[in-house]
């Protein structure tokens, strides 16, 4: 079973519509994040959480809201989406001091 | 905040080749990361660094702190190294920084 697990792959959603991406690891981490990734930009960070009473917002989090809802779940959240938040999502999770971060799968959202 | 530039953008090799792919930093770090991402998407840590060199395989990274540069060396690529190469640095108690990818395309 994969390490870090994104729920939904794929999603479709329309101008307006909240929609929720989750986000599960079992590796122990203490520390999550979630990133967007767009062509010709790279990985941009949207929000971060240390442990689970910690959360902070990344480069881009106008738009954007996560939980951190136990050790191993971090959602985000898009409260009322738009076009231009069309972009591949990535949850990762590293161990304090370590910092290599595992990433799950992305999902793929496409906001009409 | 450190600032990461990778060099070059795109890099398309014929198989057999000796590729470089550079990273830059303007900020002293504790670490630098080099990361690969699958055509399909999903990304990989490749190596995490803070002197000297690592070498995994065919894959050689290397990195000068006092010129804060780093690379990364393929050796006989080959079209399965096809992905794009990201280079991350970590300084303190802050996320990771990402450089913005070199695509590579090895050609048989």
């Amino acid at each position: 079973d994969a390490d870090v697990t994104q729920t939904p792959r794929n999603r479709i959603t329309k101008t307006g519509k909240r929609i929720m991406l989750e986000c599960s690891q079992t590796k122990g981490h203490d520390r999550m994040y979630w990133y967007r990734q767009d062509p010709g930009l790279g990985l941009r960070l949207i929000y971060y959480s240390f442990d689970v009473k910690d959360i902070n917002k990344g480069e881009i989090s106008d738009g954007y809201s996560v939980s951190r809802q136990a050790q191993a779940k971090f959602s985000l959240s898009l409260e009322s989406a738009i076009p231009n938040q069309t972009a591949l999502y990535f949850c990762a999770s590293s161990e304090r001091g370590q910092e290599t971060q595992y990433f799950g799968p992305g999902t793929r959202l496409l906001v009409l | 905040k450190n600032e990461v530039e990778q060099s070059p953008q795109n890099l398309t090799a014929q198989e057999g080749e000796f590729i470089t792919i550079n990273c830059s930093y303007s900020v002293g770090i504790s670490a630098l990361h080099w990361l690969q991402q699958h055509p399909g998407g999903g990304i990989v840590s490749l190596f995490m660094l803070s002197s000297g060199k690592k070498k995994h395989g065919r894959l050689i990274a290397t990195i000068n702190i006092q010129e804060k540069h780093s690379s990364l060396h393929i050796t006989a690529s080959h079209p399965r190294d096809s992905a794009v190469y990201i280079c991350a640095v970590f300084s303190g108690n802050t996320p990771l920084v990402f450089g913005k990818g070199t695509r590579l395309s090895v050609i048989a």
